[in-house]
Order: C-alpha cells, then structure tokens, then sequence
C-alpha cells in the first residue's frame, strides 16, 4: 500500500542551526502539506503546497520557514534558524484532491537543544 | 475562530464494548471531515470521512454520524478491541474555491480499552 514516507525520524539540533526534514508523497498525489505536534497538544496546520508553490500557510509558517519540491518525488520542508520552540513532531501529509482524505507520513520528531 | 474540538480527553471502555467518540466544530461553513487515529510515535491514520451532504457513513466496525445542525460529529466503534487504544482526532476542511486541502484538527480523545 502506497505510503507517505519521512526521513529523519528524529533530529537534534542545535538553536541557530538550519534544519531540512524530508519527504516523499503519495506518487500520485498533488497536495502536499506539513503538519506539527508539540508533545500532548494537537496536530497544528503549517502549510500547503500545490503545483510548485504555496496555496497556504499559517500564521506559524513564519519567514523562518520554507518548503521545496526540489525534484519530482521529494517535498521537505526547511527551518532557517531552529528555536527551541520548534521542538515538535513534524508531519508530512499528501492527497490526491484538497477535499479528500490526506494521508500522513511517521514524522520527524525535531528536538532543538 | 477556528477550532475544532473534543468533549472529552480520555475515554475509558471495557472490551468488547462500543465507544463513542465525540467532536465539536465551530465553522459551520466546514463540509468534509475525517476522523484520525494516532497510536504512539506515529502518524494520523485516516479511520473515516464522512461529507457535508450525508448523516452517517459506516465502515468497518467504525461508524461517523455528523449532525449539521448542532455542528456536532461523533465516532462510534463496535466490539472495542486492545488495538483500538490511542488518541483520535476529528478534523474538518473547508471547501470552495480556495481550498487549498488544510485540516484543523480537534484537540484529540485518548482511547483506553481495558482488557
């Protein structure tokens, strides 16, 4: 069964330091978004992305952050300069449409340190 | 604003018994929502959706009942079983022209199934 796959499935970074957590959609899918957990809390919008560029993002998509298909299998999702806010489970998601069923990725769970 | 939420945070339940797991949204101009499943350290896995034109929508040992007029959504699960413990999400979309796919998502019931 075709599956969302995310690497790494866990980073530690320093504060300051630039992270990029990676993922490969659904082939035939054309939505993709990121999602984020804070640990015990709700899964958080980030961002969606269709046809090689933003359709939305929240408001904690911030400067700081960036996604980029770079080729056609992958989607990451960059942060520019971590803070320790950041700490998160960060998820991967794809659909075939907007208005179905988006599939999730295992997440990355970032720790800034 | 936008939310979207849970009644209650865990739910406790002999097994072999039913669950109901239940949703509030706010934003009655929502017309699509899927419930998730979330076991430890893993991702949201899609149980079932359900859409704005329907009442209920029933799968496996899983049935979704959505009441508009109370902007109410439940999930319902027969026969409860071990692996069925984990945190379940409701999320809603919001349609139209400008739907870009974006989920908010609820604040999560935890799932305890009791042997």
């Amino acid at each position: 069964e075709p599956e969302v796959t995310q690497t790494p499935s866990h980073q530690v970074t320093q504060m300051g330091q630039e992270v990029i957590l990676r993922c490969v959609p659904i082939s035939n899918h054309l939505y993709f978004y990121w999602y984020r957990q804070i640990l015990g809390q709700k899964v958080e919008f980030l961002v969606s992305f269709y046809n090689n560029e933003i359709s939305e993002k929240s408001e904690i998509f911030d400067d700081q952050f960036s996604v980029e298909r770079p080729d056609g299998s992958n989607f990451t999702l960059k942060i520019r300069s971590t803070k320790l806010e950041d700490s998160a489970m960060y998820f991967c998601a794809s659909s075939g449409h907007p208005n179905t069923e988006a599939f999730f990725g295992q997440g990355t769970r970032l720790t800034v340190v | 604003g936008e939310s979207v939420g849970l009644h209650l945070p865990t739910l406790s339940v002999q097994e072999g018994d039913n669950s109901i797991i239940n949703c509030a949204y706010s934003n009655s101009a929502s017309d699509y929502f899927i419930w998730y499943k979330q076991e430890s350290g893993k991702g949201p896995q899609f149980i079932i959706d359900i859409r704005s034109n329907m009442d209920k929508r029933q799968g496996q040992r899983v049935t979704v009942l959505l009441n508009k007029t109370v902007k109410h959504l439940s999930l319902q699960i027969a026969a409860t079983q071990p692996g069925d413990s984990a945190v379940y999400f409701c999320a809603e979309n919001l349609h139209g022209s400008s739907n870009t796919g974006k989920l908010i998502f609820g604040q999560g019931t935890t799932l305890q199934v009791k042997p």
